[in-house]
């Protein structure tokens, strides 16, 4: 199979930094998204990795690593704004997108 | 603007009446893909295009159709809804013929009683 594993849930508190894993199954590897959705809301782009290593995009980073089939989406500054679900999905092959099942993430005060 | 649409919203409907969801795309991508979301499960893929009248099956596509005549629309057909298809429903694009960073609509409820 193609799993995506994330974890459930997780918590943290404003002004911190929280790390998101996610695994999955190596065979056909072709890249690595993360998504950010607020609740109701259409899920949107955060980051792309394909080459191992980090990626930083101002607050958010993402980390991956082919060999160890692993990827984290990193989070610094946390705001109550970054209260959402964090979706991980895979490119296998060229053609195919699997999507793990989300971490939601919340921040307190 | 650059966006995705989808219509309707929201949808009451009875099983095996049938439903399109329509999508649409104004930003001349060649990739629009179907997905639905449930709760545990996460987003599933329906189907794919890759470009006009190009289409192939995700992970979950019995009980649906598409068609993509256009570049622009990728309208989702629910022939005979069944309650097991009440669901969250989203159509993305991305620009690319392979699925790369995507554009995700608004999202159509559709409830099946």
């Amino acid at each position: 199979g193609q799993n995506i594993d994330q974890p459930t849930e997780m918590t943290a508190t404003e002004g911190a930094i929280v790390q998101i894993n996610c695994t999955y199954q190596t065979s056909g590897f072709n890249g690595l998204f993360w998504y950010q959705q607020h609740a109701g809301e259409a899920p949107t782009f955060l980051s792309y990795n394909v080459l191992d290593g980090l990626e930083e995009k101002g607050r958010f980073s993402s980390f991956l690593s082919r060999s160890k089939g692993y990827s984290y989406l990193l989070l610094k500054e946390l705001q109550m704004k970054d209260s959402a679900s964090y979706l991980c999905a895979v490119r296998f092959n060229t053609d195919k997108l699997i999507f793990g099942t989300g971490t939601r993430l919340q921040v307190f005060p | 603007e650059a966006q995705v649409t989808q219509n309707p919203r929201y949808l009451i409907t009875v099983t095996g009446k049938k439903l399109t969801v329509t999508c649409s795309q104004n930003m001349n991508h060649e990739y629009m893909s179907w997905y639905r979301q449930d709760p545990g499960l996460g987003l599933r893929q329906i189907y794919y295009s890759m470009n006009v009248e190009v289409t192939d099956k995700g992970d979950v596509p019995e009980g649906y159709k598409v068609s993509r005549k256009e570049k622009r629309n990728f309208p989702l057909i629910l022939e005979s809804p069944s309650p097991n298809q009440t669901s969250l429903y989203f159509c993305a694009s991305s620009s690319s013929p392979i699925p790369d960073e995507q554009y995700f609509g608004p999202g159509t409820r559709l409830t099946v009683t």
